[in-house]
C-alpha cells in the first residue's frame, strides 16, 4: 500500500521560511520514473502544482513559485522536504505531497498517481 | 503557459444519467492529461490518466477520450458515490479548475 503523509507548521509569518517534509511508503524513490511532488490547494487559486524531484534527482518547479522553492530527497530516509522562502499570504492552504509515475514510452511525462491527504498552513502575522 | 478550462462549473444530475466534462487547453498537450475526483475533505483520486487510460480500481462507468485542445471525462451512469468535483491537469502543470458534480 503507497501512503504520503505531510508534516509541517500550521502558521507562518510573512516573509519566513515555509519547510514541508512528506514522508512516504510502499515505493522506493529510487526506482526509475518515479517522483515525488507538492500540490497547493487555496479557495482562490484552485489546485496548483508546484515541483516534483524524480528518481535521478532532477527537479522541477513552478514558474511563478520564481526560485522561491527548494524540494529535495533523502532517499534513505523515504522524504521528500519542499521549502518555500519569503512567504506571503497567497501561500496559504493546504500542501499535498503527491507520487507521480513517468509514463512507460514516454519517460520525460509523469502524472500523479497517488496523493497525500495533505497539511493545512497559513500565512500571517 | 498552457491553460486549462472547464466545463461547466457546476453540473446538476440524476442517479443513472450519463454525465459529461470537458477540460479544454490553451494549446495542444497531446494526450498528456489526467483526470481527479475530490470529495470534500478528502485528496484528490486519479481517475484516468493519458487521456484515456481507466486507473486500476476505478469503476467502469468512468472514461476519458480526447487529444490535443479537447478532452472529455464520461460518466456512463451516474451513481450515488459520484456526486463531487471532478479536475482535469496537463502532466507536469496545471489544473482545470473544476466540475462540481451536483445532485438534481
Amino acid at each position: 500500500q503507497i501512503t504520503l503523509k505531510e508534516t509541517g507548521p500550521t502558521l507562518v509569518k510573512p516573509t519566513q521560511t515555509l519547510t514541508l517534509t512528506c514522508s512516504f511508503s510502499g515505493f522506493s524513490l529510487s526506482s526509475s520514473g518515479m517522483g515525488v511532488g507538492w500540490i497547493r490547494q487555496s479557495p482562490g487559486k484552485g489546485l496548483e502544482w508546484l515541483a516534483r524531484i524524480d528518481w535521478d534527482g532532477e527537479q522541477h518547479y513552478r514558474a511563478s513559485l520564481k526560485g522561491r522553492a527548494t524540494i529535495t530527497k533523502d532517499t534513505s530516509r523515504d522524504q521528500v522536504v519542499l521549502t518555500v522562502t519569503n512567504v506571503d499570504p497567497v501561500d496559504t492552504g493546504t500542501y499535498h505531497c503527491v507520487r507521480s509515475r513517468a509514463d512507460r514510452e514516454y519517460q520525460y511525462y509523469y502524472y500523479i498517481d497517488v496523493w497525500g491527504e495533505g497539511t493545512t498552513v497559513t500565512v500571517s502575522s | 503557459d498552457i491553460q486549462m478550462t472547464q466545463s461547466p462549473s457546476t453540473l446538476s444530475a440524476s442517479v443513472g444519467d450519463r454525465v459529461n466534462i470537458t477540460c479544454r487547453a490553451s494549446q495542444s498537450i497531446s494526450r498528456w492529461l489526467a483526470w481527479f475526483q475530490q470529495k470534500p475533505g478528502k485528496a484528490p483520486k486519479l481517475l484516468i490518466y493519458k487521456a484515456s487510460t481507466l486507473e486500476s480500481g476505478v469503476p467502469s462507468r468512468f472514461s476519458g477520450s480526447g487529444s490535443g485542445t479537447e478532452f472529455t471525462l464520461t460518466i456512463s451512469s451516474l451513481q450515488p458515490d459520484d456526486f463531487a468535483t471532478y479536475y482535469c491537469q496537463q502532466y507536469n502543470s496545471y489544473f482545470g479548475p473544476g466540475t462540481k458534480v451536483e445532485i438534481k
